[in-house]
């Protein structure tokens, strides 16, 4: 089975710029998840979505972080106009529904690493 | 990602010898613990996992305690092996949500 993919893997632009990452989840994963990674910490979500719609975006950015799953599969997350901070790695994962736990299993993607100059 | 833990505490082991990484949480209510670990340039993926109804996990060569009374959670990985190299995460599930919160981490260094 094919796991979560993310593009680009690299991104290097200039702050004010703008950026966007895309991520293919697992098929058949209907839960999709955004997190931000900055050096030296655990991930931090930024946005969930169930199917194409949002569950939580409570920690997103949002006057400059926008993110959206059209037709409930394949999600794009942009950043305009990108700042110093936001250099990090963004991570894109999908959850199945366990039922031994019943709870989530997530599944991550490798990340895009983002660096703003 | 790459070069995620540039900065976290390390823990260096011997090969062969057991790995112990802990792990402190800070909701008392939180119901359900996952240990994941990360390699350079890849992202988390999960090792084991520990419901609250439940002090202790074993899985092939990790075994996870799980302390309520002081918010603490252990990883133990039996016969460390090269392999096992990484940065190794927490994360506490919040009642109720799908959200989870993710500790800092640590980076295991397996020793030849």
């Amino acid at each position: 089975e094919a796991g979560v993919a993310q593009s680009p893997r690299y991104k290097i632009i200039e702050k004010r710029q703008s950026v966007a990452f895309w991520c293919n989840p697992i098929s058949g994963h209907a839960t999709l998840y955004w997190y931000q990674q900055i050096l030296g910490q655990g991930p931090k979500l930024l946005i969930q979505f169930q199917n194409n719609g949002v569950v939580d975006d409570s920690q997103l950015p949002k006057d400059r972080f926008s993110a959206e799953r059209l037709k409930g599969v394949d999600s794009t997350l942009k950043i305009q106009p990108a700042k110093l901070e936001d250099s990090a790695v963004y991570l894109c994962a999908s959850s199945l529904y366990r039922s031994d736990t019943g709870r989530d299993e997530q599944f991550f993607g490798p990340g895009t690493r983002l660096t703003v100059l | 990602g790459e070069n995620v833990g540039l900065h976290l505490p390390t823990l260096s082991v011997q090969e062969g010898d057991n790995s112990i990484i802990n792990c402190a949480y800070s909701n008392s209510a939180s119901d359900y613990f996952i240990w994941y670990k990360q390699e350079s340039g890849k992202g988390p993926q999960f090792i084991i996992d520990i419901r609250s109804n439940m002090d202790k996990r074993q899985g092939q060569r990790v075994t996870v305690l799980l302390n309520k009374t002081v918010k603490h959670l252990s990883l133990q990985i039996a016969a460390t092996q090269p392999g096992d190299s990484a940065v190794y995460f927490c994360a506490e599930n919040i009642p109720g949500t799908y959200k989870y919160i993710f500790g800092t981490g640590t980076r295991l260094k397996v020793l030849a």
